[in-house]
């Protein structure tokens, strides 16, 4: 799990701006995924992607978007959408279909005021 | 889809005494189902899993049963130690394609020395 990372550790924004998190790995995983973690909620799924340049809305898609034009990133936006932003945001990423063991990132806390 | 029902939500269990947790699953052709463990402000960390076609599986103080019949699965640990002290989320992954870990809603356990 050392090789996802996540940037930056905390993160303040006032509402109403967009706000990208960064998600890098160098484990030549194929699937990313991108979680949020309320208390109590466990762990949600917003987005996925399987393969470079392609992506799935997962459960809680609506005010986020996401990119894969590389296969190490995948950055998450937080739209101005997003009506409770405020989170803790955890990346992982997995070998690729077939696989099973799924890896997370240190994540990002989020804090919209 | 996967629906992943998990509980009791908080534990508090004596040192060394034994931890049961139970999670249930609605997908029966789900072929997967890891156990992590999150430390407060870090990321889930897998502890163990098991696949569909084995019953059991140990790993030192650590076990997990799979009951496909029931469509239930359990984490025990013996033993336990203040350090076990953490919440712990079951997932369960769908056996349909490229599909992400479905998750419980976690468990607070708290060893008490």
């Amino acid at each position: 799990d050392g090789g996802i990372t996540q940037s930056p550790k905390y993160l303040f924004r006032k509402e109403g701006q967009n706000v990208t998190l960064s998600c890098e790995q160098n484990l030549n995983h194929d699937a990313m995924y991108w979680y949020r973690q309320d208390p109590g909620q466990g762990l949600r799924l917003i987005y996925y992607s399987q393969i470079v340049n392609d992506f799935q809305k997962g459960d809680i898609a609506e005010g986020y978007s996401v990119s894969r034009e590389k296969k190490e990133s995948f950055p998450l936006t937080v739209t101005s959408a997003q009506k409770n932003p405020t989170a803790f945001y955890l990346c992982a990423s997995s070998v690729g279909q077939g696989s099973y063991e799924q890896y997370f990132g240190p994540g990002t806390r989020l804090t919209v005021t | 889809g996967e629906n992943v029902e998990q509980h009791p939500s908080t534990l508090s269990v004596q040192e060394g005494d034994s931890a049961v947790i139970k999670c249930t699953y609605s997908d029966s052709a789900s072929n997967y189902f890891p156990w992590y463990k999150q430390e407060l402000g870090k990321r889930p960390q897998l502890i163990i899993d098991i696949r569909s076609n084995v019953g059991e599986k140990k790993d030192q103080r650590i076990a997990v049963t799979l009951n496909k019949t029931a469509k239930h699965f359990s984490l025990h640990i013996t033993e336990t130690q203040p350090e076990d002290s953490a919440v712990y989320f079951c997932a369960a992954r769908p056996n349909s394609g490229n599909t992400p870990l479905v998750f419980g809603k976690g468990t607070r356990l708290s060893v008490i020395a």
